[in-house]
């Protein structure tokens, strides 16, 4: 069946602009992660969403970022006013369960962000 | 808090050498651990995954982990690398109350023929 899927893949904007990045999860999946990858690191969790609500929005770096999710589909990463400490590999996951019970994440391909 | 740490940013290792990559994991609760692969240009995959089952776990394309309590650690081996192992690997713990997962460093391994 079909993976995860984001789109853009890549995206080159110039600071101060907003972005939006989407992610449409594995069918029937209900939790949801947004994570992102800055050249040279590793990958920074970002937020949790189980269903359409996010329970943990602790690795938002800003209130430059939002995210919202409906119902268990698509999800979007909005950022503002993009800086160039922005510029990353934007990675989305979904799996089958979040919380205590273990489920496998599913990656989708990332979306690069470029900010000029 | 939960962390990981991979000892190494980049290995290398011949063709048909022996593969070993540390991680050394803190947590306050017995963990879920993972190593996943990047291979260039693609997204992450799951290579396997310790969740309080037999500590020697085996994984896709040849790769195992152990998990030493004592230690604290879940390093990752392949007792003869291939050329298409050429990647970047990261080992990362799970938060037991989300299931986000808390990512190291990676480590970028090179094959050499």
């Amino acid at each position: 069946g079909a993976g995860v899927s984001q789109s853009p893949s890549n995206k080159v904007t110039e600071k101060g602009k907003d972005v939006e990045l989407r992610c449409d999860p594995i069918s029937g999946h209900t939790a949801l992660y947004w994570y992102r990858q800055r050249l040279g690191q590793g990958l920074e969790f970002l937020i949790y969403f189980q269903g359409n609500s996010a329970p943990d929005k602790s690795g938002l770096p800003s209130d430059r970022f939002s995210a919202e999710r409906t119902g268990e589909s698509v999800s979007t990463l909005t950022i503002q006013r993009t800086q160039q400490e922005d510029s990353a590999v934007y990675l989305c996951a979904s799996s089958s369960a979040g919380g205590e019970v273990y489920n496998e994440q599913f990656f989708g391909p990332g979306t690069r962000l470029t900010v000029l | 808090a939960q962390s990981v740490t991979q000892l190494g940013s980049h290995v290398s290792v011949s063709e048909g050498a022996l593969v070993l990559l540390r991680c050394n994991y803190s947590s306050s609760v017995p963990p879920y651990l993972f190593w996943y692969v990047q291979y260039p240009n693609q997204g992450l995959q799951l290579l396997l995954k310790y969740t309080s089952a037999a500590t020697l776990v085996k994984g896709i394309n040849g790769f195992e982990a152990e998990f030493k309590k004592s230690e604290t650690s879940f390093h990752l081996t392949k007792p003869s690398a291939h050329m298409s192992d050429a990647a970047e690997y990261f080992c990362a713990v799970s938060d037991r109350s989300t299931g986000k997962l808390i990512f190291g460093q990676g480590t970028t391994l090179q094959v050499k023929p």
